[in-house]
């Protein structure tokens, strides 16, 4: 099986933008959750969505949205952008049910200036 | 509320020794504990998880974890290091009390640094 994918894996923007990242699950999982990982924050839990509703979220400013396709494949989106939302998001994927373990993308690099 | 913590931010351990990586957590019912492993500018890799069953629970790469209820601790472990071993590595907990809708949890990662 194709592993998770993560488009696009560099991202360069600016103050008060807003950026769209995307991620595809492994085929058949259904479950995608979105992390922020920083060097002083540790990883962070964004949100999770299974089945096109979104089933848990983290304590992220309204800035921060996501959505899922009918095909699992799932978009976050930033607006705004912040100095402070430099960071490695990370998608993972699962199959959202039972005992689930989550296996990760690449990651996308965003560097706001 | 579930958290899990791992105390040490790094841990040095010399090529050939035994190596452990802390964990500990709290749940309200049982726990799903996973291991995970970073390499740099890559995701996290799943290294094993523990269910039930056996407390200790062998994974990839020739590492094993051992579940300890009355502790509350999920320690890693490996008997003789690599220098390849070298990555920052994450606990994770979720509560099954919840079934899939609880969210897992990581610890704040601990860097693993083995020289040769």
């Amino acid at each position: 099986k194709a592993g998770v994918t993560q488009t696009p894996r560099y991202l360069i923007k600016t103050r008060g933008q807003q950026v769209t990242l995307s991620c595809s699950p492994i085929s058949g999982h259904r479950s995608v959750s979105w992390y922020q990982q920083t060097p002083g924050q540790g990883l962070q839990f964004l949100f999770e969505y299974f089945s096109e509703t979104q089933r848990n979220k983290g304590n992220f400013p309204g800035r921060f949205s996501g959505r899922q396709f009918s095909n699992s494949r799932s978009e976050m989106n930033v607006s705004t952008l912040e100095l402070g939302d430099s960071a490695l998001y990370l998608c993972a994927s699962s199959t959202g049910t039972g005992s689930y373990e989550q296996y990760f993308g690449p990651g996308t690099r965003l560097t706001v200036t | 509320a579930q958290s899990v913590a791992q105390p040490e931010d790094q841990v040095k351990v010399a090529e050939g020794n035994p190596l452990t990586v802390k964990c500990t957590y709290s749940v309200s019912g049982n726990p799903y504990l996973f291991w995970y492993v970073q390499y740099p500018n890559r995701g996290l890799q799943f290294l094993l998880k523990y269910i039930t069953g056996d407390n200790l629970v062998k994974g990839s790469y020739g590492f094993e974890a051992e579940f300890n209820k009355s502790q509350t601790s999920f320690h890693l472990k490996k008997p003789s290091a690599l220098v390849s071993d070298s990555a920052l590595y994450f606990c994770a907990v979720r509560d099954e009390r919840y079934s899939s809708a609880s969210k897992i949890i990581f610890g704040s990662g601990t860097r693993l640094s083995i020289r040769p």
